[in-house]
């Protein structure tokens, strides 16, 4: 059963514009990580958020994490067509060893 | 550095045939996992492999079996191929079990007729 949920399932913007996911799980964490996905491809790890930490930066890369809410989100500020892919999150529990994967984004970027 | 790296990149098989995905890593990682990717869904973990010489289910282990052949590489083996097993498979490592990042692989696209 998928532990994260994305929202949206789809977004498209312009260039320069900053993209928004969010992510929702249902049971507590140790920790939450961000993928990409490009078309064909296998994934790359973005971001680890550990469940005592509110919000990380990497780059234009922006992660919160609202333990009472159960949530995530992602920001990419001012995305370039090559932030174009999909985007998982991946929640892994408390007392086990696995990730579980969400649905994911799909984020396209026009030129 | 390589990374992960899986053999073959895309496979057609006959329903009842078996196979055996290759997965090897490079990065001296004590954790390796194979997932399946199915259209418009997230990865659901088949099998992992926490360090060498161990192999546990995951969420999805039916009809598959796997192998952790050394600490660098790890197997996936469908024995009786079905069509419910077309899709596409990766596979990754990791550093350790909890809390680190996992590095995947190009993926395997396997479709069974």
């Amino acid at each position: 059963s998928q532990q994260g949920e994305e929202d949206p399932q789809a977004l498209s913007i312009q260039e320069g514009e900053n993209a928004t996911m969010n992510c929702s799980y249902k049971t507590s964490i140790n920790n939450l990580q961000w993928y990409r996905q490009n078309s064909g491809r296998g994934l790359v790890h973005l971001i680890l958020i550990r469940s005592n930490e509110r919000e990380k930066h990497s780059g234009r890369l922006r992660v919160t994490l609202d333990t009472s809410k159960k949530s995530s989100s992602l920001l990419i500020t001012a995305s370039r067509a090559a932030d174009t892919a999909s985007y998982f999150c991946a929640t892994e529990g408390l007392n086990t060893d696995k990730l579980i994967f969400g649905t994911g984004t799909r984020l396209q970027v026009f030129p | 550095n390589a990374g992960v790296t899986q053999t073959p990149k895309f496979q057609v098989l006959k329903t009842g045939q078996s196979m055996t995905l290759q997965c090897a890593q490079d990065m001296n990682h004590n954790s390796m996992y194979w997932y399946r990717q199915d259209p418009g869904m997230g990865l659901r973990l088949i099998y992992y492999s926490a360090s060498e010489g161990t192999t546990d289910k995951g969420e999805v282990p039916n009809g598959y079996n796997v192998s952790r052949l050394n600490k660098r590489e790890f197997s996936l083996r469908l024995e009786s191929a079905a069509p419910s097993q077309t899709s596409v498979y990766f596979c990754a490592s990791s550093v350790g079990q909890f809390s680190y990042e996992q590095y995947f692989g190009p993926g395997t696209r396997l479709t069974v007729t």
